[in-house]
């Protein structure tokens, strides 16, 4: 079955650009996706990309897929202390979706 | 919109009891997923439910069951509680064929 890892934890000051890696197994998932988890809430999808794609931009959300060595990363440019959260990488297609276990994101202010 | 609701926020059993925890999903998916998050552990696929029917499960024991009602809402039901099923339960819901789940905001179990 599909695995997806990803790292634990990562520390970034403020205005600094935050870059999350996340790496999957099975190369026939359909869509990449990037949730956000915030103390005590659910998950909010932040993006996705489809499989097809190398790269999508949203305001200060980039995420850059390497299809080859089955590669996802997140990065979130000028990151703001309210970008402090669990971010979750997710491989899969509508029939199901893999979730990573999530790196924790410390904003030093 | 209302997004995805799920209910008790918390819930507190004992080893041996049964739990049942509900969820809401958004106007117009029919689709409502269930998954565990453990401690450390990241989410753990449960179940899935599409038009009524269970479409795929997890790697869990039979105690953990759900249903899917008419009007989408969904039920999941854990028997036999043991402590290591204190957890937060995450219910998501999706458009049919959509590939973009939506959270709720989970259900809290501990299990003393």
């Amino acid at each position: 079955g599909e695995d997806v890892e990803q790292s634990l934890f990562l520390s970034v000051r403020e205005g600094d650009s935050s870059v999350i890696n996340c790496t999957y197994t099975d190369s026939s998932s359909t869509y990449l996706y990037w949730y956000k988890q915030e103390p005590g809430a659910g998950l909010q999808l932040l993006t996705y990309i489809f499989s097809n794609m190398d790269m999508k931009q949203d305001q200060r959300l980039t995420v850059l897929l390497n299809k080859k060595d089955k590669h996802l990363s997140l990065r979130i440019a000028d990151t703001q202390t309210g970008d402090s959260a669990i971010y979750f990488c997710a491989a899969g297609g509508y029939q199901k979706v893999t979730f990573g276990t999530g790196t924790k994101l410390q904003v030093i202010p | 919109e209302a997004g995805v609701t799920q209910s008790p926020t918390h819930l507190i059993k004992t080893r041996g009891q049964q739990a049942t925890l509900r969820c809401s999903p958004i106007s117009g998916h029919t689709s409502v997923y269930w998954y565990q998050q453990a401690l450390g552990l990241g989410l753990q696929f449960l179940l899935w439910y599409d038009e009524g029917e269970e479409r795929n499960r997890g790697n869990f024991p039979p105690r953990f069951s759900g249903r899917q009602f008419p009007n989408y809402s969904s039920e999941l039901n854990v028997n036999a509680l043991e402590l290591e099923d204190s957890a937060l339960y995450l219910c998501a819901s999706s458009l049919r064929d959509g590939y973009e789940q939506y959270f709720g905001p989970g259900t809290r179990l501990t299990v003393t």
